[in-house]
């Protein structure tokens, strides 16, 4: 099993600041099969990005993915309100499919 | 415009099992996989399992192996989790997602809470 890590635990940060949130893979992780989702509370998770650095219809340019092999990163630009949130990486290139432990984007 | 519209919220008593379905719109119900993941109360994500509706093949993660059952009935679109041996561990929220080989779960459902209580 593909273990992912995310660090760090919780980011606080303003609106306007630029956000790295980072996924670390216990093995390589094929770059086609590795994606982020945010959740915010009381809601499902949304694809954000997939195959490491594409996005999802609808979504943003400020929010960019990137990496290979075992190191992976979500970068936010410039935070908006509405980006606080949860982030989780996610590989569904090997079974069992699995998720980091997520970060918290929090307002600071 | 894809929806997944899921059952609502269960309660299940310890060692009995329950049944959530998962009824997707706005696209061929056997042209995507249907994956579910649940997520324990301010818990991260845990993937269970996939059954590919067009064919009822299924593949379980090796925690939940014989406790779940993954099905489909076609001829209504829908899908459904059966978790049985319930545990007080199992309380969570259940979500379907769509699934698609390149992109993860580009469309999931609302989720359905179980809870598990005598």
């Amino acid at each position: 099993e593909i273990v992912l890590t995310q660090s760090p635990g919780t980011l606080s940060l303003s609106p306007g600041e630029r956000a790295t949130l980072s996924c670390r893979a216990s093995q390589s992780v094929s770059s086609s099969y590795l994606a982020w989702y945010q959740q915010k509370p009381g809601q499902a998770p949304r694809l954000l990005i997939y195959g490491t650095s594409s996005r999802a219809t609808g979504i943003p340019d400020r929010f960019s993915g990137s990496g290979s092999g075992t190191d992976f990163t979500l970068t936010i630009s410039r935070l908006a309100p509405e980006d606080f949130a949860v982030y989780y990486c996610q590989q569904y290139g090997s079974s069992p499919i699995t998720f980091g432990g997520g970060t918290k984007v929090e307002i600071k | 415009q894809v929806h997944l519209v899921q059952s609502g919220a269960e309660v299940g008593k310890p060692g009995a099992s329950v049944k959530v379905s998962c009824r997707p719109s706005g696209y061929t119900f056997t042209d995507y996989y249907i994956h579910w993941v649940r997520q324990a109360p301010g818990q991260g994500l845990e993937w269970m399992a996939w059954i590919n509706p067009n064919t009822g093949g299924t593949n379980y993660a090796q925690k939940f192996q014989g406790r779940v059952t993954m099905s489909t009935d076609t001829s209504i679109s829908t899908a459904y989790m059966e978790l049985s041996r319930l545990r007080s561990d199992d309380t969570a929220i259940y979500f379907c997602a769509r699934g698609v080989v390149t992109h993860g779960h580009d469309y999931w459902g609302r989720g359905t809470l179980v809870t598990v209580s005598s």
